[in-house]
């Protein structure tokens, strides 16, 4: 069964409008880390935002947000302000604590987001 | 390093060819992940080590893959005898601790197969 489900394959948006980007993760630990990242057409993985399964308030980093809702397994990134350089694939993942004890993050197919003026 | 360093970036085999993936963690990370991402797909894990010990190599596609990081530091993937379906991005990744919330990754070794 799929950990991580990123629903929507490709999105599009307007230069400075906000976006969301849809995730939705199965899991039956109570400890769990959610993760973005975003993969531009160079490759690397760009750190982009963490939330913790016990962190009480959505985490934000500049203008990326993480719509955090626990109850439903979703942890959506919503970028404000959507910039040209935003285009790229971005990556949903979460991190478990499975009986062995490694932290082993998996990802979700991805989103590719494309930014027009 | 300021980041997590792979080499090399760009690899071009022939089938039946063996290759060596190498990649230097950031300075004092713990842990390190190694990830095989397929054209248009999502990193897929292979192994994960944390210091120098080989805590899960259940990705680990064939006994074709070996993975080592001996001293705790630097860390090579090797494929034996390559396939085609070999042929991906080969992304290696490092945190600071077993729990450490944030991962770094590097930009990944293209490897193609013909």
């Amino acid at each position: 069964a799929q950990k991580i489900t990123q629903t929507q394959p490709g999105m599009f948006v307007q230069e400075k409008e906000a976006v969301t980007l849809d995730c939705t993760y199965d899991t039956s630990d109570q400890s769990y880390g959610l993760f973005w990242y975003k993969q531009p057409s160079s490759g690397e993985m760009i750190f982009l935002i963490y939330q913790g399964s016990y962190d009480e308030q959505n985490a934000t980093e500049g203008r990326y947000s993480l719509n955090f809702q626990k109850a439903r397994k979703s942890a959506n990134l919503v970028i404000s302000a959507s910039q040209l350089g935003d285009s790229a694939m971005y990556f949903c993942a979460m991190r478990e604590v499975p009986l062995g004890g490694s932290y082993i993050p998996t990802f979700g197919r991805g989103t590719s987001l494309i930014v027009h003026p | 390093g300021a980041g997590v360093s792979q080499s090399p970036r760009y690899k071009v085999a022939k089938r039946g060819q063996d290759v060596a993936l190498r990649c230097d963690p950031i300075s004092g990370h713990v842990s390190l992940f190694w990830y095989q991402q397929a054209l248009g797909q999502g990193p897929e894990f292979l192994t994960y080590f944390q210091n120098e010990a080989q805590l899960d190599k259940s990705g680990l596609p064939s006994d074709r893959f070996f993975a080592e990081r001996p001293e705790g530091s630097v860390s090579t993937l090797k494929i034996q005898r390559t396939q085609k379906e070999d042929s991906a991005v080969y992304l290696c990744a490092s945190s600071r601790a077993s729990s450490g919330n944030t991962i770094y990754f590097g930009e990944g070794s293209w490897l193609t197969v013909v």
